[in-house]
């Protein structure tokens, strides 16, 4: 069963840095691309970034480039997703998710969310 | 920049009825780049349709998409109580985009 698990939720104040993981399980993670999706408190979805596992390939939403890194260590199946100096507007659930890898551009399988509060 | 606008916005529509869900791209896409997700409050989004019109593993036939160019459609059928949710378009043109939302409500 593919499954995709991510970190658990973290309170953070203004400028300090976080990093938050996604843990992939079920098929051979270095085959694929792993995203991230944010959604803040009541909004929509939004496309953050994505990078393939197998190389680091990583591309950027035009909206996040320059204000996140996007990060995998394949030797242990493992996304991850970070700041270096977070903004009270950081606060949003974040979710993980994979592309399919037929060449459709859709994420069949998503963590169950990280959610972020910044807050001082 | 892809930008995906649904409509509406919200939806409300009695148990039985049809749902027809409007997603309109700032530019043609093609439709193999064309997805549908359902949230649940408190839940992760789910797949529903892919290529514009492949139902994901599991879902039933009571939910079709259809569309090409800049105009795609997700209908649901036979609408049950537990079709409330939020329902998103998603695109890829030169990158991923994601429209808005149609919050669906059964009454």
């Amino acid at each position: 069963e593919v499954q995709l698990v991510q970190s658990g939720a973290e309170v953070k104040k203004p400028g300090e840095s976080l990093k938050i993981s996604c843990w992939g399980s079920g098929y051979s993670f270095s085959d694929y691309w792993i995203g991230w999706v944010r959604q803040m408190p009541g909004k929509g979805l939004e496309w953050m970034g994505i990078i393939y596992v197998g190389d680091s390939n990583t591309r950027y939403s035009p909206s996040f480039q320059g204000q996140v890194t996007i990060s995998v260590d394949k030797s242990i199946n493992t996304a991850y997703l970070q700041w270096s100096s977070l903004k009270a507007s950081d606060t949003a659930m974040y979710y993980c998710v994979r592309r399919d890898n037929f060449g459709w551009y859709f994420f069949d399988y998503w963590g169950q969310g990280s959610l972020v509060t910044v807050s001082s | 920049e892809l930008v995906l606008t649904q409509s509406p916005v919200t939806l409300s529509l009695s148990p039985g009825e049809r749902a027809t869900l409007s997603c309109r791209a700032s530019q043609s896409v093609s439709s193999s780049y064309s997805a549908w997700y359902q949230q649940k409050p408190g839940q992760a989004p789910r797949l529903l349709i892919y290529g514009a019109s492949s139902r994901a593993t599991g879902i039933p036939d009571r939910f079709s998409g259809s569309g090409s160019g800049t105009d795609y459609t997700l209908t649901i059928n036979r609408l049950e109580p537990e079709d409330s949710a939020v329902y998103y378009c998603q695109q890829y043109g030169s990158s991923f985009a994601f429209g808005g939302g149609t919050k669906l409500e059964i009454k």
